[in-house]
């Protein structure tokens, strides 16, 4: 069964420092969305993506956040300059539609930690 | 405000018995209501969607219900195994019908 894969499991990096997570969404999904959990807190959405362009964004996702379909497979979050409070679980998800009457898939997760 | 709520204490309950857990939310008003299910350490995974049309859903052991005059959701794990062990998730679709907002999840412990 297809699924979402994210690279690296965990990061760890010091504050100031950028920071790249890498997503692989499902291969014919066109919707793409990064949530975060902080540890112990609730998913929290972070930005949708579709057609090569930011569909929504909360408040989380400021100038400091950007996101890119660089190729055909891989979606990124890039933090520019992390914070104490950037560490958290980052989550990518995947969808044929952005409608919820289609699910979203979640890939594993990458731990960043920020020192 | 708008809020999600979910039992935020743990739910124990023995073997072979049904788990129930709950779902509040205020201020939304949502045509589709999600569970998913969360293991440490890993990202959600979907289990059922319910529209506001249907009252109830069911799928093998685990049963949704969904009321708009009371603004709950109540999420059944029939027959519980010691599998079933996890946090479970509501979410709903908000904002421009792009992004799912979480509920902070309800931990489920399933004991012989």
């Amino acid at each position: 069964e297809p699924e979402v894969t994210q690279t690296p499991s965990h990061q760890v990096t010091q504050m100031g420092q950028e920071v790249i997570l890498r997503c692989v969404p499902i291969s014919n999904h066109l919707y793409f969305y990064w949530y975060r959990q902080i540890l112990g807190q609730k998913v929290e959405f972070l930005v949708s993506f579709y057609n090569n362009e930011i569909s929504e964004k909360s408040e989380i996702f400021d100038d400091q956040f950007s996101v890119e379909r660089p190729d055909g497979s891989n979606f990124t979050l890039k933090i520019r300059s992390t914070k104490l409070e950037d560490s958290a679980m980052y989550f990518c998800a995947s969808g044929t539609r952005a409608t919820v009457r289609d699910t979203q898939y979640f890939g594993p997760g990458t731990r960043l930690t920020v020192l | 405000s708008q809020k999600i709520e979910q039992n935020s204490e743990a739910l124990n309950i023995q073997e072979g018995k049904t788990a129930t857990l709950t779902c509040n939310y205020t201020n939304y008003s949502p045509a589709y209501l999600q569970w998913y299910r969360q293991d440490p350490g890993r990202g959600p995974v979907f289990l059922l969607l319910i529209r506001e049309n249907e009252k109830e859903k069911r799928k093998e052991r685990l049963k949704v219900t969904f009321d708009t005059t009371l603004k709950q959701s109540l999420f059944h794990i029939t027959a519980s195994q010691p599998a079933d062990s996890a946090t479970y998730l509501c979410a709903l679709l908000t904002g421009g019908g792009n992004k799912l907002t979480f509920g902070t999840g309800t931990q489920l412990k399933v004991e012989l």
